[in-house]
């Protein structure tokens, strides 16, 4: 067990939706970062927030958002799901910026399926 | 852009082989370098990690040698078992990029008894 808690473990939406993923990070981590795993890009990059603020940003699309709330959890927003936004995604946290960069501790996922 | 290339999978061994799965990395500067796993149904866990040319990462039998002149970190084990199978995705994370990771594609291990 990683410390880190994803809800749902398991979505299924229909296109043109809006879904909230949520993730709790392990208690005292302040960054929270946000993945893709799909079969066709793999372990993609989404954003990730540091206490609260948006420290960098990857490949996300402007439909999906994120924020990270005052209690250190955070939401990944999905809107306007087409098929390929089917995918497990993935909350993962750390210490501080000041940690060894790239020793995250990953949940489970939410496994998305847009039908 | 940074990226990371990893040996396609899948990987199937038998119980005792030895193992290597490639991984070679392109970054603008020096990054720390990661091993991860994911076994089925789970997260990825950090496996090992190097954070300089030359550091050696090793856990649980695993190890792997952070090698800036061929810009390699390649994943070995002596003697694999049942339970390794996993797919096993090799990750870079550049010192002032905050943190975040970038993953190769995986390779996935099957180890048959």
């Amino acid at each position: 067990d990683s410390g880190v808690t994803q809800t749902p473990k398991h979505l299924i939406t229909a296109t043109g939706q809006r879904v909230t993923l949520r993730c709790s990070p392990r208690s005292g981590d302040l960054s929270v970062y946000w993945y893709q795993q799909s079969l066709d890009q793999g372990l993609q990059f989404l954003i990730q927030y540091y206490n609260g603020e948006e420290r960098a940003k990857g490949n996300i699309l402007e439909r999906f958002s994120a924020q990270q709330f005052p209690d250190l959890h955070s939401e990944l927003n999905l809107s306007s799901l087409e098929l390929g936004d089917s995918a497990l995604y993935f909350c993962a946290s750390s210490v501080t910026l000041t940690s060894v960069p790239g020793e995250l501790f990953f949940g489970e996922g939410s496994r998305l399926t847009v039908l | 852009g940074d990226s990371v290339t990893q040996m396609e999978g899948p990987v199937t061994l038998s119980e005792e082989a030895f193992l290597t799965i490639n991984c070679t990395y392109t970054a603008t500067g020096y990054p720390s370098l990661f091993w991860y796993v994911q076994y089925p149904g789970e997260g990825l866990q950090l496996l090992l990690k190097a954070t300089k040319a030359d550091d050696k990462g090793s856990n649980k039998g695993f190890e792997a040698t952070y090698r800036k002149e061929t810009t390699s970190f390649h994943l070995e084990k002596g003697s694999v078992q049942v339970s390794d199978s996993a797919v096993y995705f090799c990750a870079l994370s550049e010192n002032n990029q905050g943190g975040k990771l970038i993953f190769g594609q995986g390779t996935e291990l099957s180890v048959k008894p």
